[in-house]
């Protein structure tokens, strides 16, 4: 079984570049999220999804667009790269968004470093 | 709004040790809980979960017991093994948002 899948597992940009992080679940889940970790912080929603076609923002979305095409593709887009951004992003999945005690299945990361 | 509070890391214990992870939270409603482990270099996965208030969740000798009185979800093994050593994370969902703690780094040394 697949899962989550996410790419890259790491990318480096410089200021001002723009770039996809791609992610992908086979698991025919209706909710998907993007989260960054950062040290000392935990995990923190950028955007998220409940469904396809429809997408909101979470806690931290400034700099970052998503798109939601299809039930099984969710990718996040960074316009403009800065060093704030640089962090760890993880795609997650879920087949209920709402359900007490729904379990959220996790990608590998990106490790995008921006310089 | 919700939010959750783990205990400051590091911890570093010996093998065989008992562990406890402080875990509190605030949050209107009935939360469902969470503690979620990642392994270096690997995304978080589920370690267990509690529904409602006095639900105990547990998974590979870990436990936790939901404690609406107190607020807490604190995290326990009775034995530790090097294996263990990971980031773990407590989380809370209400409605359709996870939030999630800032993660505590366990290392378990032989």
């Amino acid at each position: 079984n697949a899962g989550v899948t996410q790419t890259p597992k790491f990318q480096v940009l410089k200021t001002g570049q723009s770039m996809t992080l791609q992610c992908a679940q086979d698991m025919n889940h209706e909710y998907m999220s993007w989260y960054r970790q950062d040290p000392g912080m935990g995990l923190r929603l950028i955007h998220y999804s409940v469904g396809a076609g429809i997408t909101d923002q979470g806690e931290v979305p400034n700099g970052y667009n998503v798109s939601r095409s299809t039930t099984e593709d969710f990718p996040l887009r960074l316009l403009s790269a800065a060093p704030s951004q640089t962090s760890v992003y993880f795609c997650a999945s879920s087949y209920s968004g709402s359900e007490s005690g729904t379990e959220a299945f996790f990608g590998q990361g990106t490790r995008l470093t921006v310089v | 709004g919700n939010s959750v509070t783990q205990m400051e890391g590091p911890v570093t214990l010996s093998e065989e040790a008992f562990l406890t992870i402080n875990c509190t939270y605030t949050a209107t409603g009935y939360p469902s809980l969470f503690w979620y482990v990642q392994y270096p270099g690997e995304g978080l996965q589920l370690l267990l979960k509690a529904t409602k208030a006095d639900d105990k969740g547990s998974n590979k000798g870990f436990e936790a017991t939901y404690r609406k009185e107190t607020t807490s979800f604190h995290l326990e093994k009775g034995s530790v093994q090097v294996s263990d050593s990971a980031v773990y994370f407590c989380a809370l969902r209400s409605g359709s948002r996870l939030t999630f703690g800032e993660g505590t780094q366990l290392t378990v040394n032989p």
